[in-house]
């Protein structure tokens, strides 16, 4: 069976603030993909970053930077200088195979930005 | 840039009535699914369809579900008898290939209310 678990349900910022948004997973499997996806309130998925459970290297993208850590299993998300636009719900998902069939999500974390 | 598109937006419908979601994917590709998500709750998989069968699908998806891809472009949900908890979020996804290291790309979502 496979978990991810995302502890903060909501985190309020003020604008310019760094955020950290922690992911922290369970799975037996040996090869395992690890997602961030970004929901805003018009409702879509927004694909942010995809990582494979062999690249522990830390991914940075703009504001965005990625801290994979397989000995915590944890996958936490850092938004630098936080806008209003980054106000949304962020799910981290997991999954064990080759294709997107039978994703976890996590329950998600909703990110308010104040000006 | 090329979308996922659903409709309706939004789908209100009475209790044991049949209901169609629709979608039409990226034209070029092969793999498709539906999610859903229940208000405040996370994204879970429903189904992935590929080579005009189903390939995998969750436990929540009994025989009150169905998809079919009618006319190569279009990719359907029914559910043939909807019930209270069918209310959610649908979302629509496709992928060029079945591995992770092509992005899935998701639709912007249909909101089904069952009243």
């Amino acid at each position: 069976a496979q978990k991810v678990t995302q502890a903060q349900t909501e985190i309020s910022v003020v604008e310019k603030e760094d955020v950290t948004l922690d992911c922290v997973y369970e799975t037996r499997d040996t090869t395992y993909y690890l997602f961030w996806y970004k929901q805003p309130p018009s409702g879509e998925l927004v694909f942010l970053i995809r990582r494979n459970s062999f690249d522990e290297q830390n991914e940075i993208s703009g504001r965005y930077s990625w801290n994979f850590q397989k000995s915590t299993s944890s996958f936490n998300f850092t938004i630098t200088a936080s806008q209003v636009v980054d106000s949304a719900v962020y799910f981290c998902a997991l999954t064990p195979r080759g294709g997107y069939q039978k994703v976890t999500f996590g329950t998600g974390t909703k990110l308010q930005v104040i000006p | 840039e090329p979308e996922v598109t659903q409709t309706p937006s939004h789908q209100v419908t009475q209790m044991g009535q049949e209901v169609i979601l629709r979608c039409v994917p990226i034209s070029n590709h092969l793999y498709f699914y539906w999610y859903r998500q229940i208000l405040g709750q996370k994204v879970e998989f429903l189904v992935s369809f590929y080579n005009n069968e189903i390939s995998e699908k969750s436990e929540i998806f009994d025989d009150q579900f169905s998809v079919e891809r009618p006319d190569g472009s279009n990719f359907t949900l029914k559910i043939r008898s909807t019930k209270l908890e069918d209310s959610a979020m649908y979302f629509c996804a496709s992928s060029e290939a079945e591995g992770v290291n092509t992005e899935a790309f998701f639709g912007q979502g249909t909101r089904l209310t069952v009243v």
